[in-house]
């Protein structure tokens, strides 16, 4: 089993869909959540931590469930510019304890 | 703005051959490493390091090593290249190596071994 599993997708939806992602994580010693986001043939980069509690960003929501080892991440309002690929990012103690999911690729279509 | 550069973006090299990826940040971080991203595996950590002259094992380190002689410089070096090793490198700085921070990503190098 991966340590950090996403459905890779693709999510095909039109414009001012709502659409969620899920990604499950084996490690229940994980300290540190996060969702990234990488646009077709660029580098990764940070959409949101995600903490206990939840937390949102405008039009993006990020959840945790502890007791099922799972994060989600919600986009409300879908744009075009939200196509990109969405990686779940999972971490324990140490910098080196990083894992990364495959990805989910998001197209928001017209 | 923190900037994180790699030295190519495409590189083609023959099997056997000695490859040098290098990678520069310039905003004073502790933390370096080097991943790299093949389809359907997500990104795989090869190396990091957290200080100059220091190195750690990721999760995929055999038939790569590692320098770091200065802070901002983190070379990956693959000592005889195979085939299995064409594959998108990502090199990427993070603050602190105390606390997990965001990692700042460079914009990767797509090796291509024949």
């Amino acid at each position: 089993r991966k340590e950090v599993e996403q459905d890779p997708g693709p999510f095909n939806v039109p414009e001012g869909a709502t659409v969620a992602f899920n990604c499950t994580y084996s490690n229940s010693a994980s300290q540190s959540f996060f969702w990234y986001r990488q646009d077709c043939r660029k580098e990764p980069k940070l959409l949101m931590s995600v903490y206990s509690s939840g937390n949102e960003d405008g039009r993006f929501t990020a959840q945790l469930n502890r007791a099922s080892q799972y994060i989600s991440l919600l986009i409300r309002d879908s744009k075009l510019s939200d196509s990109a690929t969405y990686l779940c990012v999972v971490n324990g103690y140490n910098n080196n304890d990083m894992r990364f999911g495959a990805g989910t690729r998001l197209t928001v279509k017209p | 703005d923190v900037k994180v550069t790699q030295s190519s973006r495409y590189l083609v090299k023959r099997t056997g051959e000695k490859v040098f990826l290098e990678c520069v940040q310039d905003m004073d971080h502790e933390n370096m490493f080097w991943y790299r991203q093949d389809p359907g595996l997500g990104l795989r950590l090869i190396y990091f390091s957290y200080d100059v002259k220091m190195k750690e094992k990721g999760d995929i380190p055999e038939g790569y090593s590692v320098s770091r002689e200065k802070k901002e410089r983190f070379s990956l070096i693959l000592e005889s290249a195979s085939t299995n090793q064409t594959s998108m490198y990502l090199c990427a700085s993070s603050l602190s190596p105390k606390w997990v921070y965001e990692q700042y990503f460079g914009p990767g190098t797509r090796l291509t071994v024949t």
